[in-house]
């Protein structure tokens, strides 16, 4: 079965600190998508990166960057001297491969930054 | 590009009642996924369709069900509501294809609040 497990609830730091949600998953499957979503108070889930099995390669955006580890089935997520507009609640999620694509999705991590 | 709307934004209902939730998907996309959302709580997947038919579900009951139209709209009904129906219900599209509707990463709406008293 597959699930997603974000152990921090709830993160607070000043900004231009630096901050990483944590992510673990598990799957049966060989083959799979993980995703990263932010979630601002509007209710939106925006979609922050996708990655599958295959690619162990980090990514870096801007003040975003991925940490993925499939011997330790994780999939961390830091954010670089924070500011106050990274302020949301950021869900990890996993799809394994199916006919179609279904997000189970962490029950998430709340970070607020404040000035 | 339009991105994914919703309507109602808000919605409040008694239980036993029935319920239609609206959502348009992003230009381009095909595919539309259902999510509810309770309070504290990450998304779970309802269905997903793909070119007009269910092509997935997950642990939600008949009562749930839903179209979509030639233009890839949806909708969501839920019947005999329930007060634990009370979520942020989620429409995401997507592009996808005849092999997989996976491909592509899901583009979410703001979602309609449901409340069930």
């Amino acid at each position: 079965a597959q699930k997603v497990t974000q152990a921090q609830t709830e993160i607070s730091v000043v900004e231009k600190e630096d901050v990483t949600l944590d992510c673990v998953y598990e799957t049966r499957d060989t083959t799979y998508y993980l995703f990263w979503y932010k979630q601002p108070p509007s209710g939106e889930l925006v979609f922050l990166i996708r990655r599958n099995s295959f690619d162990e390669q980090n990514e870096i955006s801007g003040r975003y960057s991925w940490n993925f580890q499939k011997s330790t089935s994780s999939f961390n997520f830091t954010i670089t001297a924070s500011q106050v507009v990274d302020s949301a609640v950021y869900f990890c999620a996993l799809s394994e491969y199916t006919g179609f694509q279904k997000l189970v999705f962490g029950t998430g991590t709340r970070l607020l930054v404040s000035p | 590009e339009t991105g994914v709307t919703q309507s109602p934004t808000h919605l409040i209902k008694t239980r036993g009642q029935q319920v239609t939730l609206r959502c348009s998907s992003q230009s381009g996309h095909n595919t539309v996924s259902w999510y509810q959302q309770a309070l504290g709580q990450g998304p779970q997947f309802i269905f997903q369709y793909y070119r007009e038919e269910e092509n997935g579900r997950g642990n939600f009951p008949p009562r749930f069900s839903g179209l979509q139209f030639p233009n890839y709209s949806s909708e969501l009904n839920v019947n005999a509501l329930e007060l634990d129906d009370s979520a942020l219900y989620l429409c995401a599209s997507s592009h996808g294809t005849a092999i997989a509707t996976y491909n592509s990463p899901l583009h979410f709406g703001n979602g309609t609040r449901l409340t069930v008293t």
